[in-house]
């Protein structure tokens, strides 16, 4: 149980286009779901926190109207990379929580952000 | 803002010998996690550590919590080539805040 998908796994785009990134909790219901970002060699970095049906919160110095996040039902959130450069080439990964078990949160397998 | 703080940041070990991972966070917090992540790969859960004393062990890997001393430890046993991984800790204070990662590499 408890299983959390993303897709796509990879993707590659050219710079200044939009990417979507959508993150499924398959077999629960997720009350609130967390982007990552991380770059190589180094640690993950929350982005922002989603709570379904809701306007997700974005940490300081995370771009809002480029990474637009929506969190549409209980089991899906998504994470747009709007007019993406080559700089937000990245692992991005979501993941998350399980409602009643609020101490645990699962994670996706990732999806590797490449920007020509 | 809450800093956690893992040491070393790499291990390069023999197997079969142990060796301990520690992770320091600077506020108090009831909630500590460890995390494994293969290259490419993202975090699978190895331990939930709720309270203060709690101790978990999974195989050749225990974790243990001090919320006194903020901190928390991973220690592994006769290290085999199959834990080759980076591990994390992350402490939960409103939000996740992880630690920067200890890349382990267990020589044959």
């Amino acid at each position: 149980g408890a299983v959390v998908s993303q897709h796509p796994s990879w993707v590659i785009c050219k710079s200044g286009t939009s990417v979507k990134i959508e993150c499924r909790s398959l077999d629960f219901q997720a009350t609130t779901m967390f982007w990552y970002r991380q770059f190589p060699k180094q640690s993950l970095m929350l982005m922002a926190t989603s709570n379904e049906g809701s306007k997700a919160t974005y940490e300081q110095g995370v771009e809002k109207d480029k990474f637009l996040i929506n969190h549409a039902s209980l089991t899906l959130s998504t994470l747009t990379v709007t007019s993406a450069h080559p700089e937000d080439s990245s692992f991005y990964i979501c993941s998350a929580r399980v409602r009643h078990r609020s101490y645990e949160q699962y994670f996706g397998p990732g999806t590797r952000l490449t920007v020509t | 803002e809450l800093k956690v703080e893992q040491n070393p940041l790499f291990l390069s070990m023999q197997e079969g010998k142990n060796y301990t991972i520690y992770c320091n966070y600077s506020t108090t917090s009831d909630r500590l996690y460890w995390y494994r992540q293969d290259p490419g790969k993202s975090l699978e859960s190895l331990f939930v550590l709720l309270s203060n004393g709690a101790v978990k062990q999974e195989g050749r890997l225990m974790a243990s919590l001090d919320t006194k001393a903020r901190l928390s430890t991973l220690h592994i046993t006769a290290a085999v080539h199959d834990l080759s991984a980076t591990y994390f800790c992350a402490v939960e204070f409103n939000k996740f805040y992880f630690g920067s990662g200890t890349k382990l590499n267990v020589k044959p």
